[in-house]
């Protein structure tokens, strides 16, 4: 079954640093990757997808995350944090079920928080 | 255009009580799943409805059921309620048919029993 680690709980940045949010997938077959963010109050809003080609994708607000097959990673990056990119990140890897649709199983989220 | 729209915001119940929360799929969308966030966690598939019929089913107990209308809309019932089933409901709606059917998801119903 497929799975997903996100070793960080909470990450802690000062506004105008870069971003990294480190996330592991276990999948058996070529893995359909996501990230999320969820801000307070709100449901989840995709950021970015990779499901082929090429490894480096971007996504909205300006963040982007590369895939390492090697590694099973799908990192999460952004070259200059605004104080309003603090939310929960999740990063999610899709698996085809049995009714014919990819179905996202999630990482347990890291929350971003954003120090002026 | 509207997106995802679920209802209520919020909910108090008591153990033992039953549940039903709606979900109105984003306009175009004939697909409909449900996710359960715990405190602290991520989402978990409870199901996905489409063409009235579930389709695909999470690790969930029978106590969870579900509904799709012929309009698409969709209801999540859960019955004899306990307190680990307190938690944000999350509806996601998408269109089937696609290499990938992007789920756009709801802000949620947040459930607390007591």
């Amino acid at each position: 079954a497929q799975s997903v680690t996100q070793p960080d709980i909470h990450i802690t940045v000062s506004e105008g640093a870069s971003l990294e949010l480190r996330c592991n997938y276990s999948y058996g077959a070529t893995p359909y990757l996501f990230w999320y963010v969820q801000s307070p109050g709100q449901g989840l809003q995709l950021l970015l997808k990779y499901f082929s080609g090429d490894t480096l994708v971007q996504g909205i607000k300006g963040f982007e995350a590369e895939f390492k097959r090697s590694q099973s990673s799908f990192n999460l990056r952004k070259p200059s944090v605004h104080w309003s990119d603090a939310a929960e990140y999740f990063c999610a890897v899709g698996a085809l079920g049995a009714g014919g649709s990819y179905i996202p199983t999630f990482g347990r989220g890291t929350s971003l928080i954003v120090h002026p | 255009d509207a997106g995802v729209t679920q209802s209520p915001t919020h909910l108090i119940k008591t153990r033992g009580q039953q549940v039903t929360l709606r979900c109105s799929p984003k306009s175009g969308h004939d697909t409909v799943s449900w996710y359960q966030q715990a405190l602290g966690q991520g989402p978990q598939f409870i199901f996905q409805y489409y063409e009235e019929e579930e389709r695909q089913r999470g690790n969930f107990p029978d106590r969870f059921s579900g509904h799709q209308f012929p309009n698409y809309s969709s209801e999540l019932n859960v019955n004899a309620l306990l307190l680990g089933d307190s938690a944000l409901y999350l509806c996601a709606s998408s269109f089937r048919r696609g290499v990938y059917n992007e789920q756009f998801f709801g802000p949620g119903t947040r459930l607390t029993v007591l």
